[in-house]
This record gives structure tokens, C-alpha cells and sequence, in this order.
């Protein structure tokens, strides 16, 4: 069954604005991961948030987390073109594998 | 520093053929995980070693099998290939489970 739910499922900004992608999960979890994919390569780590944890940041990136409402955002600020890429959101419990939600795919327009 | 090794990169195989893909982890990394991607589709998690024992099973069809080796790299064996095994498969590697998962380059597979 799937975990994530990334939201939207497609975003277009321009250059130079922010761009916020939402995912939801079902059960309780270890941590929350964010991986980046360009077309047909691999997946990209971005940054890892743990269950005890509520913000973090790296860079132009920004995550939340909240336990309470099981969700996560990740905040891409002045995005480039180089930012288009599909955004997963990956999940933690216990020791299984990451469940990976559908992702979101932005396109930074120039 | 080193990434996650696969190999090989695109592979191009007929139906009902076997195929083996290859995964040399992040050294001294004691985790690995299979995970397979179709077209459009978000990574579906296949199968786990940890210190060379299967550690988790995800959706991995029973005509696939894998194992780690003894210097820790890691093969997928994929047999009587169909048509919709064509995807991505990913294999990524972490330190323990439950940290970080670095993902390799992807094997692109190709059922004629």
C-alpha cells in the first residue's frame, strides 16, 4: 500500500520563485527522507528528517515535519532551472525499506 | 567520494531470456536494497541484504531471485523476463538500516 503522497503532482514555477511540494503518510515512522530524480536517472538524497525532529535545512532547501498531521514539505527557495526534477518523499518504519510516495514533478522555467 | 557501483547501465534483453544485474555498495556500507521502477511510477522496494542475509522481501516476483557476496556486492538474478519487467532498477546502499540510502545509477532493462 502506498505510504507518501506527494502534492501536487506537477508544479511549473519561473526562475527565481519558491516552490513547495507536500507529502502525506499513513503509519508512524522512523524518519522522512526527500530524494530528487532527473529524468530516467537516479535518485538524489536530499536531506533526511527524523520522527523527533520538526524543521531542517540545507542550503536552499527547507523541510517540515509534523508528526501530528503525518506530513512533510520540502521548500525549494529561489528555484533554477537546474531545480526541474521529480521530488520523492520516502518513509521509514521500523526496519523496512523506504516506501516511496509518487512524487512531484517540477519544472523551473527560465 | 564513492557512490553506489551498477552495472551494466542498460541492458537489452528478449522475452523468457535471464538477466543479472550487478551492485557494488558504498564501502563499508552493510545495507542493501533493490529497489525497481517502471515508466512514470515512483521506486517499488524489491528485496534487502544486511551483512550478506536477506533482510526484507518487497514485491519481487518469484522468477527473481538475489544474494550479497561475501565482499558485499550484490546480484539480482532476473529469469523468464516478460515484457513488463522492462523498468529501472535501482540499487542503493546505507550504512545501517533505518539511515540514509544512497541510490546508484540505475540499470535500465529492456524486455523485447
Amino acid at each position: 500500500s502506498q505510504q507518501g503522497e506527494e502534492d501536487p503532482q506537477a508544479l511549473s514555477i519561473q526562475e527565481g520563485e519558491n516552490a513547495t511540494m507536500n507529502c502525506s503518510y499513513k503509519t508512524s515512522i522512523n524518519n522522512l527522507q526527500w530524494y530528487r530524480q532527473n529524468s530516467g536517472r537516479g535518485l538524489v538524497h536530499l536531506i533526511l528528517i527524523r520522527s523527533n525532529e520538526r524543521e531542517k535545512h540545507s542550503g536552499r532547501l527547507r523541510v517540515t515535519l509534523d508528526t501530528s498531521k503525518k506530513s512533510s514539505s520540502l521548500l525549494i527557495t529561489a528555484s533554477r532551472a537546474a531545480d526541474t526534477a521529480s521530488y520523492f518523499c520516502a518513509t521509514i518504519s521500523g526496519n523496512t525499506p523506504l516506501v516511496f510516495g509518487k512524487g512531484t514533478r517540477l519544472s523551473v522555467i527560465a | 567520494a564513492a557512490g553506489v557501483i551498477q552495472s551494466p547501465r542498460h541492458l537489452i534483453k528478449e522475452k523468457r531470456e535471464t538477466a543479472t544485474l550487478k551492485c557494488y555498495p558504498i564501502p563499508r556500507h552493510d545495507t542493501v536494497y533493490w529497489y525497481q521502477q517502471g515508466p512514470g511510477q515512483d521506486p517499488q522496494f524489491l528485496i534487502s541484504f544486511y551483512e550478506k542475509m536477506q533482510s526484507d522481501k518487497g514485491s519481487i516476483p518469484d522468477r527473481f531471485s538475489a544474494q550479497q557476496f561475501s565482499d558485499y556486492h550484490s546480484e539480482l538474478n532476473m529469469s523468464s523476463l516478460e515484457l513488463g519487467d522492462s523498468a529501472l532498477y535501482f540499487c542503493a546502499s546505507s550504512l545501517r538500516a533505518q539511515e540514509t540510502q544512497y541510490f546508484g545509477p540505475g540499470t535500465r532493462l529492456l524486455v523485447l
